[in-house]
Formats: C-alpha cells, sequence, structure tokens
C-alpha cells in the first residue's frame, strides 16, 4: 500500500524562524507536487517537481526532491503570518496519465 | 486570470439520490481531474480525464462515480446512488499540459 507520509503534521513557529516540512512516499516516483490550503478554500498549486535533485523557491518557500530517498521537502525562511495554512505534498504515480497521491497535511500556524 | 468554476457551491442530497457536480475548466486546459476532501482530512484523487477519456482513476471511483465532458466547456462529476460517506468536499482542478493544476473552489456535497 502506498503511503505519503508527511511531518509534522501540525507546526507552530514564531515570525521569522526558519522550519521544514518533511514528506514521505513509500514507492517510486520522480514527480511530486506541492499545494497550500486557507482554511476553508481550494488548494493552490505551489511547486512541481519533476527530477531528482530538483530545488525550486518562490519567495520564502523552498522545495526539494530527493527520489533516491523518497523523500521531499518544503522549507521555510523567515517565516510571516501569511504563510499559515495547510500544506500538502502529493506523488504522482500515473501511467497513462496523473494518479495522485496526497499526504496527510502540515497545518502551519506562523505566531506573530 | 482565468479561473476554474464550479456549481452549485453546496449540495444537498437524500441518500441513494443521483448527484452532478459541475464544473468549467479554463479554457485552454486538456487535463481534468476530480479530488474529494471529507472535512479535516487530506485530499483524495478521484479521476484523471484527458482526450475525452478517463486516463487514471483511484479505488475510490467505483461504479456509482462517472465523469463527462457534456460539452467544450463543462466537466461533470456524477454519484449515481450518493452515500452517507461520499459527503465531502468535491474539487474540479484543469491543467494545460498535466503538470500545474489549478483546482476550482468546491462543491459541499451533503448526504443526508
Amino acid at each position: 500500500e502506498l503511503k505519503v507520509e508527511q511531518n509534522p503534521l501540525f507546526l507552530s513557529m514564531q515570525e521569522g524562524k526558519n522550519y521544514t516540512i518533511y514528506c514521505n512516499y513509500s514507492t517510486t516516483s520522480d514527480r511530486l507536487y506541492w499545494y497550500r490550503q486557507d482554511p476553508g478554500k481550494s488548494l493552490e498549486s505551489l511547486f512541481v517537481l519533476l527530477s531528482n535533485g530538483a530545488v525550486k523557491q518562490e519567495g520564502r518557500l523552498m522545495a526539494s526532491l530527493d527520489t533516491k530517498a523518497r523523500l521531499s521537502t518544503l522549507h521555510i525562511t523567515a517565516a510571516v503570518h501569511d504563510l499559515s495554512a495547510t500544506y500538502f505534498c502529493a506523488v504522482d504515480l500515473g501511467d497513462t496519465g496523473n494518479q495522485f497521491y496526497f499526504g496527510t497535511g502540515t497545518s502551519l500556524t506562523v505566531i506573530p | 486570470e482565468p479561473e476554474v468554476t464550479q456549481t452549485p457551491s453546496h449540495q444537498v442530497t437524500q441518500m441513494g439520490q443521483e448527484v452532478i457536480l459541475r464544473c468549467v475548466p479554463i479554457s485552454n486546459h486538456l487535463y481534468f481531474y476530480w479530488y474529494r476532501q471529507i472535512l479535516g482530512q487530506k485530499v483524495e484523487f478521484l479521476v484523471s480525464f484527458y482526450n475525452n477519456e478517463i486516463s487514471e482513476k483511484s479505488e475510490i471511483f467505483d461504479d456509482q462515480f462517472s465523469v463527462e465532458r457534456p460539452d467544450g466547456s463543462n466537466f461533470t462529476l456524477k454519484i449515481r446512488s450518493t452515500k452517507l460517506e461520499d459527503s465531502a468536499m468535491y474539487f474540479c482542478a484543469s491543467s494545460e499540459w498535466g503538470i500545474t493544476q489549478y483546482f476550482g473552489p468546491g462543491t459541499r456535497l451533503t448526504v443526508l
């Protein structure tokens, strides 16, 4: 059974601090996505990582993918309150098309 | 900016009834998806659709579910005989190249 595990599940951090969210998955894939979801809202695509060693950065967020370790990280630099949200990773295992398996989500609260 | 739209925003139905959830993807997109999210839980992939046919589907997407692109703009999800456990938020998404997805605002389905 495929597992996509994120940790931590809940993260409370102070503004200005750095932290990393981890996404482990249990089968081979080189396609990993990160999404953000605000409470009661839809999902917003943050990063698409399509190869081993891929690194992408947008503002205070940086995502990386290590397909050999089956691990992706989402690093937060100098957190601000606006980053408070739930973050999901998702692995694409589709053969003929996309077939996504989502992680459990990490609920991030940034405290002023 | 183009966006994915979904109707209705909230659907209440009786158990055993059929429901159709509607989505209008972004106009030049070719890949379409349905997801569901039970309150407070992770996002679950249902189905991906490309070139007028299902490309991948999950175990959740059984014979009770079907998708259709009845015209050039709409993409629908039908649940033939709803169960209590079908109560969830249903998200539609579309993608131009099958990579970055744009999600709609969701339809909250409540089965009584």
